[in-house]
């Protein structure tokens, strides 16, 4: 079946501008994760959705950032006023149900976000 | 935010070595996990492991979770070309869905 999907795959912005990242999580996938992976490191934690609800925000790295999943499936990534700072490859997973340990997170391909 | 410590942190071998990585934590884990990224790529599970001691392999793929719940391991037996890539090691504690990944491991495959 298919995977996650994530659009676009990559998004070139200049500094200050707004951008939205979107997700298609795995077809009945009740979790949703987003992730953001820094050049040469591992994916971070932003937030996860359970159904159309976020929660958990912690991870989110402040108030520009804002996420939202408005029917339980699709969720978009939104950052306002980005900064240079913010490039970074964002990444999307989904998991069955967001309960117990072998509730495995599957991993979409990912947007390239560059802000110059 | 916090990051889990792979080493190495690269390798290149010849084709047909065996390789080994580890994972380690200042906090102790109930599920450890280990994933593959290539580039342009998500990261795609490899092994999941779920009990402290627990040995278990994916061909030849073989990873243990370690006795004191701080770390993990991941053995790779005859290395081939394709096994070029990233791998990640993940840690999640019971009860939550945050995985703390580490930092990776670049692998090289010389043929």
């Amino acid at each position: 079946g298919a995977g996650v999907s994530q659009t676009p795959s990559n998004k070139v912005t200049e500094k200050g501008k707004y951008v939205e990242l979107r997700c298609d999580p795995i077809s009945g996938h009740t979790a949703l994760y987003w992730y953001r992976q820094s050049l040469g490191q591992g994916p971070e934690f932003l937030i996860y959705f359970q159904g159309t609800g976020a929660a958990d925000d912690s991870g989110l790295p402040n108030d520009r950032f804002f996420a939202v999943r408005p029917e339980g499936s699709v969720s978009t990534l939104k950052i306002q006023r980005t900064e240079r700072g913010d490039s970074a490859v964002y990444l999307c997973a989904s998991s069955s149900n967001g309960q117990g340990i072998k509730d495995t997170q599957y991993f979409g391909p990912g947007t390239r976000l560059t802000v110059l | 935010g916090q990051q889990l410590n792979q080493s190495p942190q690269s390798m290149f071998i010849q084709e047909g070595e065996d390789v080994s990585m580890n994972c380690t934590s200042s906090s102790i884990f109930n599920t450890w996990l280990w994933y593959k990224q290539e580039p342009g790529e998500g990261p795609v599970l490899l092994i999941a492991l779920y009990k402290a001691g627990e040995l278990t392999s994916n061909g030849r793929l073989t990873a243990q979770f370690g006795i004191t719940r701080k770390d993990s391991f991941l053995n790779i037996s005859a290395s081939i070309p394709s096994d070029v890539g990233i791998y990640f090691c993940a840690g999640l504690w019971s009860g939550t869905y945050k995985y703390i990944f580490g930092t990776g491991t670049r692998l090289k495959v010389l043929a």
